[in-house]
């Protein structure tokens, strides 16, 4: 078994502020995923990486940059915190890209803009 | 156009009966068919999953109905648990190297009548 460790919990930043997520797994996964969770909206994914130092757009990149320093960890920046960008975001991870249909999630980072 | 559709944001039901969530699709060339389970808090896990070659996938109380031709599927839990309280997501993939990455649902938050 392995898990995915997000951190923070919570992070609680002012508008316009450079804010960022960091995500480990110890699966020993080649694939990492980043989503965002809005209520009524499901889960949208903003950056995957097939294997260490690569990185590649999902459908919500704008507005976020992300970087896989190492095969076990995959952080996300939101380069300027907006008020309408509070929600949750999910890392995951796969076995391999061939694999991404089987996703394991960490607990989630929720983010509140003051 | 939305790929995976939920056709119900919420579901109540009394204990001890059987749910039905409903869940279609637009493209055809999706061939697997993952429900993943989100509890208040935690990351969605994977519940049950089904491929296209299939019509019907049973695992304990949770079984997948599955009609290619009509593109959709549903999710029946049966003998309803207040431990099944949680956001249910619908997602599908498509086989293929490379091409494995899923698309989710709305997801339907599914509830008991205590």
């Amino acid at each position: 078994g392995g898990i995915i460790t997000q951190t923070p919990k919570f992070l609680i930043g002012q508008e316009g502020q450079k804010l960022t997520l960091k995500c480990q797994q110890n699966f020993n996964h080649d694939t990492m995923y980043w989503y965002r969770q809005d209520s009524g909206k499901g889960l949208r994914l903003i950056y995957y990486s097939i294997t260490e130092n690569d990185l590649q757009k999902g459908d919500l990149s704008e507005g976020y940059d992300a970087s896989r320093e190492k095969k076990s960890s995959f952080s996300l920046t939101v380069t300027s915190a907006q008020k309408n960008e509070m929600a949750v975001f999910l890392c995951a991870s796969s076995r391999d890209i061939n694999s991404g249909n089987t996703l394991y999630f960490g607990e989630g980072s929720r983010l509140i803009v003051v | 156009q939305q790929q995976v559709r939920q056709s119900s944001q919420s579901l109540t039901v009394w204990e001890g009966e059987t749910a039905i969530l409903n869940c279609s699709y637009e493209n055809s060339a999706f061939d697997y068919f993952p429900w993943y389970q989100q509890f208040p808090g935690e990351g969605p896990a994977l519940l049950i999953a089904i491929r296209s070659v299939s019509d019907k996938k049973e695992d304990g109380r949770f079984t997948i109905f599955f009609n290619k031709r009509e593109k959709n599927l549903s999710l029946h839990i049966k003998d309803s648990q207040p431990g099944d309280s949680a956001t249910y997501f619908c997602a599908a993939s498509r086989g293929g190297t490379g091409s494995n990455r899923l698309t989710f649902g709305k997801g339907t938050k599914f509830s008991l009548i205590p």
